[in-house]
């Protein structure tokens, strides 16, 4: 499988800052990564996707100018929540894509980042 | 728009067989593929089918019909780390994945 890391494990901020967290492709080149949020006990939910070299396309409801993406590098993404409040504490997972032959393309996640916003 | 439905728990004895079911609708997919999350971490792929029929990866094994829009996971020997909470997902055209609402399962000695 593919490695992906995050950074920070955690974070803690106040309402109204700005979080920037990494999400690096480590043994391969991803030139689409993606960054999901996961609440307490539900599911995942896809928030964009992150396309090295241009724009990052959102999901329907998810703020492009609240959640800042971007992929400037063919291993980094970085995701900015900016002007963070409590309803924005999350886990937010990226995750890379890792093309095989056929048809076995496969997303691997990274550890995750717990966001908490007092 | 998409949805997969699972059952939301299950309860299972260790050494025994489970199966984990997902139905879904979708107007068009590249293939289910399966994910284990452990409380507190991140989403660890298990198996994926692009193809009717079945996957089978060491103790586990998934399966796939298109025509019943229905798939499942089967775990076999079960052990107590299997208990988490295991999600099937859509791998769509933009090679995104939408998951389905997670079966929390619950191994007991």
């Amino acid at each position: 499988g593919a490695v992906v890391s995050q950074h920070p494990s955690r974070v803690i901020c106040k309402s109204g800052t700005s979080v920037k967290i990494e999400c690096r492709s480590l043994d391969f080149q991803a030139t689409t990564m993606f960054w999901y949020r996961q609440f307490p006990k539900q599911s995942l939910m896809l928030m964009a996707t992150s396309n090295e070299g241009s724009k990052a396309t959102y999901e329907q409801g998810v703020e492009k100018d609240k959640f800042l993406i971007n992929h400037a590098s063919l291993t980094l993404s970085t995701l900015t929540v900016t002007s963070a409040h409590p309803e924005d504490s999350s886990f937010y997972i990226c995750s890379n894509l890792l093309r095989n032959r056929g048809y076995t393309d496969t997303q691997y996640f990274g550890p995750g980042t717990r966001l908490t916003v007092l | 728009g998409q949805s997969l439905e699972q059952p939301s728990e299950v309860t299972a004895v260790e050494g025994a067989i489970v199966q984990i079911n997902c139905t879904y609708q979708t107007s068009g997919f590249y293939g289910l593929s399966w994910y284990q999350q452990h409380d507190g971490g991140a989403p660890t792929f298990l198996s994926y089918n692009a193809l009717d029929g079945l996957e089978e990866t060491g103790r586990f094994s998934s399966f796939l019909s298109r025509s019943d829009s229905y798939g499942y996971l089967l775990l076999q020997e079960l052990q107590m780390k299997d208990s988490a909470s295991y999600f099937c997902a859509l791998f769509g055209g933009a090679n995104n994945l939408f998951f389905g609402t997670g079966t929390r399962l619950t191994v007991i000695p």
